[in-house]
């Protein structure tokens, strides 16, 4: 079974400061994915990696970096937390091909809280 | 752009009825995927199907069922005898080439009562 695993579930960081959540994921996924889900807005990509050292943004990156030295890890960064960014984060990976084609397998997320 | 749309925010049932998730989506594509996730109080999505737009065909998983209807553009998820397990948040998804990404609805808060 493909095991996601992002380094902490809760985490408490206060307003201006650098944020970095992990993800790493065990069955040599070459596409790896970070969301933030909010209450009645579902899922929302940020940023996406179809490779080591590739990143392309999605739908909200505003704030937010990525990093992807080794394949197997995909690491969100918040350069300067906003209490805006307070949120539920997901990570994803799935197999090669198309991301959007492919079954994406998600990490238990980190609940963020910026205060 | 591609939308998905699941109009129901949360639903309640008793253990053992029947229940139906909708799922409604847009996109000018003629090649997509759909996709159904659930997502229990632990927090991971797990996947529960996938779905291309030329395959019409209903399907079944147990208690789980899938209605793929192109003319009116859903993909309606149906829990038969539902289970106080079957509680979750469930996410309808959809992807496109034009798009390059999973489009996710806002989800449907499913509980299951005793």
């Amino acid at each position: 079974d493909v095991k996601v695993t992002q380094s902490s579930r809760y985490l408490v960081k206060r307003t201006g400061e650098k944020v970095f959540l992990e993800c790493v994921q065990d069955m040599d996924h070459e596409n790896m994915f970070w969301y933030r889900q909010d209450p009645g807005l579902g899922l929302r990509l940020i940023y996406f990696s179809y490779d080591v050292k590739m990143k392309e943004k999605g739908d909200i990156p505003e704030g937010y970096s990525v990093s992807r030295e080794k394949k197997e890890r995909f690491s969100l960064i918040l350069e300067s937390a906003s209490t805006n960014q307070t949120s539920m984060y997901l990570c994803a990976s799935s197999p090669p091909g198309q991301g959007f084609l492919q079954p994406q397998h998600f990490g238990d997320g980190t609940r963020l809280s910026i205060l | 752009a591609q939308k998905v749309t699941q109009a129901q925010t949360e639903i309640s049932v008793v253990e053992k009825e029947d229940v139906t998730l909708d799922c409604v989506y847009e996109t000018r594509d003629t090649t997509y995927y759909l996709f159904w996730y659930k997502q229990p109080p632990s927090g991971e999505l797990v996947f529960l199907i996938r779905r291309n737009s030329f395959d019409e065909q209903n399907e079944i998983s147990g208690r789980y069922s899938w209605n793929f209807q192109k003319s009116t553009s859903s993909f309606n998820f149906t829990i038969t005898a539902s289970q106080v397990v079957d509680s979750a948040v469930y996410f309808c998804a959809l992807g496109t080439g034009s798009a390059r990404q999973l489009t996710f609805g806002s989800g449907t808060q499913l509980t299951v009562l005793p």
